[in-house]
């Protein structure tokens, strides 16, 4: 299940289910969206991205999906792996040259 | 390919001493680096802007005197953090954009953890 509050939100999964990582963006301008997968000690991995021109963009295992309307945004993560165990963040850019990092969701994936 | 690399990894000081962060992007060229702080179990804050022969750009609330940033080649960005208190102790990481500056494309370092004593 999911968990907010004063820690990171939480969202825990059995192995081989699919993950659904959601975020809400603050900028209605802004025209590209990144998601990152941060390990523990460690910087920010590239994993997918889309521009506000789509509304889905499909990648090995993962799918991102964009709601304009609502300004909001989620990871879909296809047999999520223990692997996959991290947080996720996803970044905006709106225009400045610069990326809005979200607040991050960790993932924790038990086998 | 689009590697960046930070050093040192982790550095420990003691309160008053100035730390040098090194940022190099290792296969490419980067007109722009940015530099982020994360503080445990938060999100990357954008403390500054850092553009190839001339001055940083600073977020607002982050001090230049006190971070100072230099970007002396197209593959080099240095943080200096002066007179460090343990309130500055985080985690940073820098990010190297290899198109044309539009911030898109930012390859992340592997960050640098530093404790203030």
């Amino acid at each position: 299940g999911e968990s907010v509050g004063l820690h990171l939100p939480t969202l825990s999964v059995q192995e081989g289910d699919n993950s659904i990582i959601n975020c809400a963006y603050s900028n209605s301008a802004s025209d590209y969206f990144i998601w990152y997968k941060q390990e523990s000690g460690k910087g920010p991995q590239f994993i997918i991205d889309i521009r506000s021109n789509m509304d889905k963009r499909q990648g090995q295992r993962v799918t991102v999906l964009l709601n304009k309307t609502v300004k909001h945004l989620s990871l879909q993560i296809a047999a999520t792996q223990p692997g996959d165990s991290a947080v996720y963040f996803c970044a905006e850019n709106s225009g400045y040259s610069t990326l809005t990092f979200g607040k991050g969701t960790m993932l924790l994936v038990s086998p | 390919g689009a590697v960046v690399s930070q050093h040192p990894s982790r550095v420990i000081c003691k309160s008053g001493t100035s730390v040098k962060i090194e940022c190099r992007s290792l296969d490419f060229q980067a007109t722009t680096m940015f530099w982020y702080r994360q503080f445990p179990k938060k999100s990357l804050m954008l403390m500054a802007t850092s553009n190839e022969g001339s001055k940083a750009t600073y977020e607002q609330g982050v001090e230049k005197d006190k971070f100072l940033i230099n970007h002396a080649s197209l593959t080099l960005s240095t943080l200096t953090v002066t007179s460090a208190h343990p309130e500055d102790s985080s985690f940073y990481i820098c990010s190297a954009d290899s198109t044309s500056g539009s911030g898109e494309t930012q390859y992340f370092g592997p960050g640098t953890r530093l404790l203030v004593l």
